[in-house]
């Protein structure tokens, strides 16, 4: 299974861009990059996914490397409401069993 | 739409007893899935369907057991409760089983096994 590693943590301020980085080295050529985030006591919520070129949404952006080996997250401008739980997984666009296997994602602190 | 819903939302169990963690959809989403995750730990997978009659075991299903009658069900049984089992349970679901779905993920119970 292809996997994915990420820095444990990561601080940001208040209104400042947030890059979060994702290393995926292993991505086969159909696997989709999403990421997902987990706000405290939730359930995981859907950020963000791509392919290949980079994508835009109303929370954030994500920039994937044309080697596809690695991923930035770009929240524009961090609020107290983003601090989180960010995982980066890869999700299997072939048949059978559809598995998001997450990692222990990125903690985010938004500092005031 | 109420999305994923999950009950209960808190439970408390002793060793050896049995019960059922409750997960509905209302998206018509054919793929559903259960998760554990454990305390500063990423989800794990339980269980997952395809579709209404059919299942199959994800990473950890031992101990789990799930049936899938209809689309919008997906329940998981706890079959003799465990300690190793106390853990935070979310249950997902997505149109398809296409790696570029998006998953929706249910508020989690809080299961706690004495």
């Amino acid at each position: 299974d292809a996997k994915t590693t990420q820095p444990n943590s990561m601080e940001s301020n208040e209104e400042e861009p947030v890059h979060l980085p994702c290393n995926h080295s292993t991505i086969s050529g159909t696997d989709y990059i999403h990421w997902y985030r987990q706000l405290p006591s939730q359930g995981p919520e859907y950020v963000i996914h791509g392919l290949t070129s980079n994508v835009n949404n109303r929370m954030a952006s994500l920039a994937i490397a044309e080697d596809r080996k690695s991923s930035t997250l770009i929240l524009h401008r961090a609020t107290l409401r983003d601090a989180a739980v960010y995982y980066c997984i890869l999700g299997y666009s072939g048949a059978g069993s559809y598995q998001l296997t997450f990692g222990k994602g990125t903690k985010l602190s938004v500092i005031p | 739409n109420a999305g994923v819903t999950q009950t209960p939302k808190f439970q408390v169990l002793k060793t050896g007893q049995s019960m059922t963690l409750q997960c509905a959809q209302d998206m018509n989403h054919e793929y559903m899935s259960w998760y554990r995750q454990d305390p500063g730990m990423g989800l794990r997978l339980i269980h997952y369907s395809v579709g209404a009659g059919i299942t199959d075991q994800g990473e950890v299903p031992n101990g789990y057991n799930v049936s899938r009658s209809t689309t919008e069900d997906f329940p998981l049984r706890l079959l003799s409760a465990a300690p190793s089992q106390t853990s935070v349970y979310f249950c997902a679901s997505s149109y398809s089983i296409s790696g570029v779905d998006t998953q929706y993920f249910g508020p989690g119970t809080r299961l706690t096994v004495l």
